[in-house]
């Protein structure tokens, strides 16, 4: 069984177009991540959540609204999409808030969007 | 930014080790260091981590300084599906976590 997985692999879309993103992760974890990796391939968090609440947001343009309907799943809505939102983006998940050094993240696989 | 420097590239043959070297001189005394790699166009995949100890799991073998200033990652017997590239990361573990990752080092293995 995958631990954590996405929809759809391959996001092709015109600019201004809202398009989401799914990530489910059947591991029990209570935190979520989603990480962009970008064309030269630097891979930097975006959000994290914690049972269900944002803990994290890096500076990510209001564009981008997570959404945790429960624990298992954290989904990455864009309105408005632009070129430079191109890109890799990763879920990942963890047990808890990195509260013990074993708590590793496990990632998705990834999807890839691609803005004309 | 990364707390971590690697070399960008290294390549090793089949079944011998590799070493791969990091530094982070500005590590702190309640961070561990991470490794982590990205097999091409996959997630990145947890390897080890360690404080200051010299660890091993199934994977690989971890080896600290004692200074803690640098680390280096073995993998004991290379093969073609280690290709990838690894990432070094120093992470804080409690308060909110999230994993810099750095530029990392692209290691190829061949035939």
């Amino acid at each position: 069984d995958t631990a954590v997985s996405q929809t759809p692999k391959y996001l092709v879309t015109q600019m201004g177009n809202d398009k989401s993103i799914k990530c489910e992760q059947n591991l029990g974890h209570d935190t979520m991540y989603w990480y962009k990796q970008d064309s030269k391939k630097f891979l930097k968090i975006m959000f994290s959540y914690n049972n269900k609440e944002l803990i994290i947001n890096e500076t990510v343009p209001n564009r981008f609204s997570p959404k945790s309907p429960d624990k298992a799943h954290l989904n990455l809505h864009i309105n408005s999409l632009e070129l430079g939102d191109s890109a890799v983006y990763f879920c990942a998940s963890s047990q808890d808030l990195g509260g013990s050094p074993t708590d590793t993240q496990y990632f998705g696989p990834g999807t890839r969007l691609t803005v004309l | 930014d990364a707390k971590t420097t690697q070399p960008t590239s290294m390549d090793c043959a089949e079944g011998r080790a590799a070493n791969l070297p990091c530094n982070h001189s500005t590590i702190s005394g309640n961070e561990y260091v991470y490794w982590y790699r990205q097999i091409h166009s996959q997630g990145p995949q947890y390897i080890i981590h360690g404080l200051k100890n010299n660890e091993t799991n199934e994977m690989a073998s971890l080896i600290i300084t004692e200074d803690r200033k640098s680390s280096t990652l073995i993998l004991p017997h290379a093969t073609l599906r280690d290709t990838a590239v690894y990432y070094c990361i120093v992470r804080l573990f409690y308060n909110t976590d999230k994993l810099i990752f750095g530029t990392g080092t692209r290691l190829q293995v061949f035939p």
